[in-house]
């Protein structure tokens, strides 16, 4: 399993467009990138999953780069409700008994 | 869809005493279960991986005999921790694969031994 490294935290203002990147050098041809969103006790939330380029959906953008060592998480305008604790992790599809092992994770706060 | 509960959210134990933790995907079948441990302010600690109708493989420095997991059907898996004591205490989450690369977690459970 590819190990990912992203920042330990970040701050950001109400309305702002946060970027939140994580590396993932030793990702393999067929592993994807999944991002979850945990608030404090409650268990992670899916938010987006990539393979390549860009994937949008209504919570989140990501984009990857074409060498894949890398993604972004993009939120458009965050609230004060986006403050949590994200994490990236480089998957194996179609394998259910594939394990998920959480990194650090990026704890952001958003202040108003 | 991908809904996983867990019961109770949080739980009181004296030291010494048992406590046993539920799992149940509502509305898909889950053969494979992942329980996790976390402390305060720190990541997922992947525990255990629970298959339906088989034994559980526990992660290194995780005691299969203090943490017992059962999965007996397709949509329940249970974790119970045995002779639990004040270092047990913890958020313990499950999780449950529902599609290619995505699980469904659990809210939580907050264990606290006294």
């Amino acid at each position: 399993l590819a190990k990912t490294t992203q920042p330990i935290s970040m701050d950001s203002y109400e309305g702002q467009e946060v970027n939140i990147t994580c590396s993932h050098n030793n990702i393999a041809t067929n592993d994807y990138i999944t991002w979850y969103q945990q608030f404090p006790s409650q268990g992670p939330r899916f938010i987006i999953q990539g393979y390549k380029t860009k994937v949008t959906n209504e919570v989140a953008s990501l984009f990857i780069p074409a060498d894949r060592k890398s993604s972004t998480l993009s939120l458009p305008r965050v609230s004060l409700s986006d403050t949590a604790v994200y994490y990236c992790l480089v998957v194996v599809p179609g394998n259910q008994g594939g394990k998920l092992i959480f990194g650090q994770g990026t704890e952001l706060s958003v202040k108003p | 869809g991908a809904v996983v509960s867990q019961h109770p959210s949080w739980v009181i134990c004296k030291s010494g005493t048992s406590v046993k933790i539920e799992c149940r995907s509502l509305d898909f079948q889950a053969t494979t279960m992942f329980w996790y441990r976390q402390f305060p302010k720190q990541s997922l600690m992947l525990m255990a991986t629970s298959n339906e109708g088989s034994k559980a493989t526990y992660e290194q420095g995780v005691e299969k005999d203090k943490f017992l997991i059962n999965h007996a059907s397709l949509t329940l898996s249970t974790l119970t921790v045995t002779s639990a004591h004040p270092e047990d205490s913890s958020f313990y989450i499950c999780s449950a694969y529902y599609l290619p690369g995505r699980r469904g977690f659990g809210q939580g459970t907050r264990l606290t031994v006294v």
